[in-house]
């Protein structure tokens, strides 16, 4: 079955940065778009960025653009997070989430159990 | 980037019938997604393209999409149903995912 692990999370100093890494396993990798959404401490979901299945296309929430990028290693089916210029309003936990099939309309069919990261000095 | 509001809380007595709403400018022309997230844990995609159901989500759980509000109701509902439930679409405009603010339902 699909299994999504991040890792990378902890604490971290304003204007630092952070890498996130999201493990996949139990499903063929290389073939789905992947994304990234965070949800604040007692907040609602908060989309951040998508990648496609090759890392050709990317696309980044407003509010991380310019200081976030999204990456993925198909050899080692393995999704990252860049997070630079860090900011307490960043905080919250962070997870990544699987394409369903090939739509971009489509939903997030599988989540990972997320990776808290915590933006304080 | 769209906009989608969802009531902040529902309440309903177990074997009730739940409906939350997820209004948007035309959200009808979209593909509504439905997610429901138990304290600590990841959220569960429950409801995907307006009224399709993943394997393992009971038939209690259906959804509708026309005009500016999507629904997703629940029948029967469940001590363990409570939880926090979201909407999300694809704005094509900006090429942006967008959530719903997200609605606590409580089981009396």
């Amino acid at each position: 079955q699909v299994q999504l692990v991040e890792s990378g999370g902890g604490v971290v100093q304003p204007g630092r940065s952070l890498r996130l890494s999201c493990a996949a396993s139990g499903f063929t990798f290389s073939s789905y778009g992947m994304h990234w959404v965070r949800q604040a401490p007692g907040k609602g979901l908060e989309w951040v960025a998508v990648i496609s299945f090759d890392g050709s296309n990317l696309s980044y929430a407003d509010s991380v653009k310019g200081r976030f990028t999204i990456s993925r290693d198909n050899s080692k089916n393995t999704l990252y997070l860049q997070m630079n210029s860090l900011r307490a309003e960043d905080t919250a936990v962070y997870y990544c989430a699987k394409y369903f099939e090939d739509d971009i309309s489509g939903p997030f069919d599988s989540w990972g159990q997320g990776t808290l990261v915590t933006v304080s000095s | 980037s769209s906009v989608l509001t969802q009531p902040p809380s529902v309440s309903v007595a177990p074997g009730k019938t739940a409906r939350i709403t997820c209004g948007g400018n035309n959200i009808g022309s979209k593909s509504v997604h439905w997610y429901q997230q138990k304290p600590g844990q990841a959220p569960v995609l429950v409801i995907y393209y307006d009224s399709d159901r993943p394997s393992g989500i009971p038939e209690r759980f259906s959804g509708s999409n026309s005009g500016n509000t999507a629904t997703l109701t629940i029948s029967r509902v469940e001590a363990g149903d409570e939880a926090d439930y979201y909407c999300q679409v694809w704005d094509s405009t900006s090429d942006h995912y967008v959530f719903g603010t997200g609605t606590k339902v409580t089981v009396l």
